[in-house]
């Protein structure tokens, strides 16, 4: 398969349980991203990995924890979380960071908390 | 600091009508920008990129330093060119962040 897949798709959990989004590019790239997509602010960028190494986190709270144990990975741990951060969480990939502007996204992670 | 402006959340228009749709920025350079399309149920892609002055499915966009700006346009919307749209905006050099605009939801009916 080619291309940025995440897994799930869609993702209910409650306030207090443990969830993981994974997402896996085969494209050969080096950087990889999380963004949060919402209706309120409708593409927020959560954090940044060049080289398995996160290189920016944007004011994320603690709740979500990022994990790339390689260049083709990249995970979003989830734990405690509030219904507020019910979203669509995007994975996205670029040749090196930020990739001179061509980013490729994933479908998305659609998750719901209650 | 760079910003990317769109200053309208939703633009409505029928099929076979032009569709612009508005993007300014702020930047101190020569930067470059960008429009990614979100069609629905499928995933945010590049649709074009101002440095390589193409078009595609028919949209242009051309960048405007005095005005900066870089809208989108096309001169007769079809029911399927409905999606979001992101502008985005990024440095000249390598490493250079990409900053996206707020998007706006192009509607085109029948």
């Amino acid at each position: 398969e080619t291309g940025v897949t995440q897994t799930p798709r869609h993702l209910v959990m409650g306030m207090t349980n443990k969830k993981s989004l994974k997402c896996e590019q085969h494209l050969g790239h080096n950087a990889m991203y999380w963004y949060k997509q919402s209706a309120k602010k409708p593409l927020e960028l959560m954090f940044v990995y060049s080289l398995e190494e996160r290189v920016e986190n944007n004011s994320v709270p603690s709740r979500f924890s990022p994990e790339c144990p390689n260049s083709s990975h990249l995970f979003l741990h989830l734990h405690t979380l509030q219904p507020e951060d019910s979203a669509l969480y995007l994975c996205a990939s670029s040749r090196s960071r930020w990739g001179t502007g061509e980013l490729f996204f994933g479908e998305g992670s659609r998750l719901t908390v209650l | 600091a760079q910003r990317v402006t769109q200053p309208e959340k939703l633009l409505s228009v029928f099929k076979g009508a032009p569709v612009e749709l508005k993007c300014n920025y702020s930047y101190s350079g020569s930067p470059e920008l960008f429009w990614y399309v979100q069609y629905s149920r499928q995933r945010l892609q590049l649709l074009l990129r101002h440095i390589s002055r193409e078009s595609i499915k028919g949209f242009t966009a051309d960048l405007n330093k005095g005005e900066t700006s870089f809208h989108l346009k096309k001169p007769f919307a079809q029911e399927e060119d409905s999606a979001m749209y992101y502008c985005a905006l990024s440095g000249p050099g390598a490493n250079s962040k990409l900053t996206f605009g707020k998007g706006i939801t192009l509607s085109v009916r029948p």
